[in-house]
C-alpha cells in the first residue's frame, strides 16, 4: 500500500520567495510520485511527476520537485513565488499500474504581498 | 474541447433526495475514478471502473451507486442523501497499464445537502 504525508497545512511565503512545500511518502513497491494544483473552486491539475526517471523533475509554472529515496521525500520548489501560486497543493502517490492514486492531505500556499 | 467534464457543477438538495452527477471524458481513457473532496479538502478515492467494470469500491455507503454505460462515461447515483453527503465530488480518468502520466481531473460538482 501507498501513502504520503504532507507536512505543514498552511504554508504562507513572500512574493518573490522561495517556496517548498514537503511530501514524504510510503510505498512497498517503486512509487510514481505527483503534485497536482487546486485553485480555488476549480478541480485539480497536474505540476508534474515522477515516474523512475530523471530524480529531479520539472513541471509547469516554474515548479521542479526532487525524488530522495534515501529521504522517501518528494518535495516541491519554486525559486520566486508570485501571487498567482496561491492555491491549494497535493502530492500524490500510486503504484506500477496506475490503478490508484492517493493524495496527501493538501497545503494551502498563501502568498504575502 | 474539456477533457473530463462534469455535470452539473453545482447541486444544492434536500435530505432524503436522490440525486445523480454525470462525467464524460473524451481522452479515450479505458478508466474513470471518483473522488470526494471533504470540507477540509481532503480527497479519497470512491469508486474506478475498468471499460465498464467496477475494480475499486472502497468503504463507501451502498447509498452512492456508480454506473458506466461505456468507458466514456461514469454517472454517480446517490440515493437519500444526507447532510454528511455534501462536498466536492470530482470525476477523472486515465490509462491503466501505461506509463502513468497521472490522472485528468474534471472541475468537479459541489453537493449541498440542506
Amino acid at each position: 500500500a501507498q501513502s504520503v504525508t504532507q507536512l505543514g497545512s498552511h504554508v504562507s511565503v513572500s512574493e518573490g520567495a522561495l517556496v517548498l512545500l514537503r511530501c514524504n511518502y510510503s510505498s512497498s513497491v517503486p512509487p510514481y510520485l505527483f503534485w497536482y494544483v487546486q485553485y480555488p473552486n476549480q478541480g485539480l491539475q497536474l505540476l508534474l511527476k515522477y515516474t523512475s526517471a530523471a530524480t529531479l523533475v520539472k513541471g509547469i509554472n516554474g515548479f521542479e520537485a526532487e525524488f530522495k529515496k534515501s529521504e522517501t521525500s518528494f518535495h516541491l520548489t519554486k525559486p520566486s513565488a508570485h501571487m498567482s501560486d496561491a492555491a491549494e497543493y497535493f502530492c500524490a502517490v500510486s503504484g506500477a499500474g496506475n490503478e490508484k492514486l492517493t493524495f496527501g492531505t493538501g497545503t494551502r500556499l498563501t502568498i504575502i504581498p | 474541447d474539456t477533457a473530463v467534464s462534469q455535470t452539473p457543477k453545482y447541486l444544492v438538495t434536500q435530505m432524503g433526495n436522490d440525486k445523480s452527477i454525470k462525467c464524460e471524458q473524451n481522452l479515450g481513457h479505458d478508466t474513470m475514478y471518483w473522488y470526494k473532496q471533504d470540507s477540509k479538502k481532503f480527497l479519497k478515492i470512491m469508486f474506478s471502473y475498468n471499460n465498464k467494470e467496477l475494480i475499486i469500491n472502497e468503504t463507501v455507503p451502498n447509498r452512492f451507486s456508480p454506473k458506466s454505460p461505456d468507458k466514456a462515461h461514469l454517472n454517480l447515483h446517490i440515493n437519500s442523501l444526507e447532510l454528511g453527503d455534501s462536498a466536492v465530488y470530482f470525476c477523472a480518468s486515465s490509462q491503466v497499464g501505461q506509463r502513468p502520466y497521472g490522472y485528468t481531473f474534471g472541475s468537479g460538482t459541489r453537493l449541498t445537502v440542506v
